[in-house]
């Protein structure tokens, strides 16, 4: 167990809908990251917060959105789904805001299914 | 841009040793990590390299070549538990979130 809660660990949902996504970091870590896994693609990186403040974005699409609440909780927002969007989806915190040095602790994952 | 290029599928024997290696293109670097992944599983932190060299820990061992922009991980004594997807990661500019490659797929038959 890593620390990092993530819920629902799975959901079915309808093309065009919207769907959120919830992360609880480790106790005492500032930063949440979400990674988008899907077969052809690998691990991709999503957005970064660091102590609430966006502090790198990556493939994130317009459609999709995140933020990072005063008690370090983070929510993605996935908005007008499309099949594309099936995936997993993983949050991951650590202590500081920079991931080199420092390990980067995953939670168990959200398997999200458009259908 | 970023990349990270490692080989999609290694096969090997229980007991055997197994390099799986990573190529990097990174702006600026900030070390190299390695994760592992079970089947629908999390990825778990096996390794890092921030200097040039080989890092042990127990049956893993990972090493780093900064100047060829090159590294594996090692595994040595393979069990049929270490059948799973082996990812490395470098952090993206400026060291901040980390940048996974495609993974490698290790399978360990009997």
């Amino acid at each position: 167990d890593s620390g990092v809660t993530q819920t629902p660990k799975h959901l079915i949902t309808a093309t065009g809908q919207r769907v959120t996504l919830r992360c609880s970091p480790r106790s005492g870590d500032l930063s949440v990251y979400w990674y988008q896994q899907s077969l052809d693609q690998g691990l991709q990186f999503l957005i970064q917060y660091y102590n609430g403040e966006e502090r790198a974005k990556g493939n994130i699409l317009e459609r999709f959105s995140a933020q990072q609440f005063p008690d370090l909780h983070s929510e993605l927002n996935l908005s007008s789904l499309e099949l594309g969007d099936s995936a997993l989806y993983f949050c991951a915190s650590s202590v500081a805001s920079q991931a080199s040095g420092n390990t980067i602790y995953f939670g168990e994952g959200s398997w999200l299914t458009v259908v | 841009g970023q990349s990270l290029e490692q080989p999609s599928e290694v096969t090997a024997v229980e007991g055997a040793i197994v390099q799986i290696n990573c190529t990097y293109q990174t702006s600026g670097f900030y070390g190299l990590s390695w994760y592992q992944q079970h089947d629908g599983g999390a990825p778990t932190f096996l390794s890092y390299n921030a200097l040039d060299g080989l890092e042990e820990t127990g049956r893993f061992s990972s090493f780093l070549s900064r100047s060829d922009s090159y590294g594996y991980l090692l595994l040595q004594e393979l069990q049929m538990k270490d059948s799973a997807s082996y990812f490395c990661a470098a952090p993206r500019e400026a060291g901040t979130a980390l940048i996974f490659g495609k993974g490698t797929t290790l399978s360990v038959s009997s």
